[in-house]
């Protein structure tokens, strides 16, 4: 199995900073996900980044897939209480039928 | 409304008694799968299945079993129980199997609101 390690594992911000979460394998994956997490409630999907290097931007979140395909960045702008949750990255295996999810950074963005 | 609903959603047991958590889809997907979360391990994926009375081991089958009689549901059963099996469970479905070319399209996974399992 494949492993995702994120970083940090908590971040705690003042609303209108800036913030990066790290993605990294030592492994390549044939695509990777970012989902966010809210307590009491299963993981939803942000984006799908699938070729190497590819940037996607989501309003003020901006994903990023690595050259090589074994990391990824999320980057939020201007952070927003709204923006508190548990980011999961997760990434197909290139042998397909399996994601395997890194153990999540939780943010917190103080008013 | 396009959902997977679990239940119970809740629920507490005791050691060796056999529970089942239910699992159903609206959408028609064909992939469907299990996962528990426990804290500092992200979700780790215990069982799979990529469409009818097709199901594989996930990273951490032990102690569970699936079955997939119908393309909408996927129940996960704990024959006996254990505490080691205390966390919280979802249950998530895609459109396609993982693999397939439209990535965006079919690799969207769609979670449950997740079973919270205590077992004393």
């Amino acid at each position: 199995t494949q492993l995702l390690e994120q970083s940090p594992q908590f971040l705690s911000i003042q609303e209108g900073e800036n913030l990066t979460v790290y993605c990294n394998s030592s492994s390549v994956f044939s695509s990777l996900q970012w989902y966010r997490q809210e307590p009491g409630e299963g993981p939803v999907l942000l984006v799908t980044v699938v070729t190497g290097g590819e940037v996607k931007k989501l309003k003020r979140l901006t994903f990023q897939f690595g050259d090589a395909r074994k990391d990824s960045s999320l980057h939020i702008t201007a952070a927003q209480p709204g923006d508190t949750g548990l980011y999961l990255c997760a990434g197909e295996e290139a042998a397909g039928n399996k994601l395997t999810f890194g153990g999540g950074t939780r943010v917190l963005v103080k008013p | 409304e396009a959902q997977v609903t679990q239940n119970p959603r809740y629920l507490i047991t005791v050691t060796g008694k056999k529970l089942t958590v239910t699992c159903s889809q609206n959408m028609n997907h064909e992939y469907m799968s299990w996962y528990r979360q426990d804290p500092g391990l992200g979700l780790r994926q215990i069982y799979y299945s990529m469409n009818v009375e097709v199901t594989d081991k996930g990273d951490v089958p032990e102690g569970y079993k699936v079955s997939r009689k119908e393309k909408r549901n996927f129940p996960l059963i704990l024959e006996s129980p254990s505490p080691n099996q205390t966390s919280l469970y979802f249950c998530a479905s895609s459109l396609g199997s993982l693999g397939s070319l439209d990535r965006d399209k079919y690799n969207e996974q769609f979670f449950g609101p997740g079973t919270r399992l205590t077992v004393l």
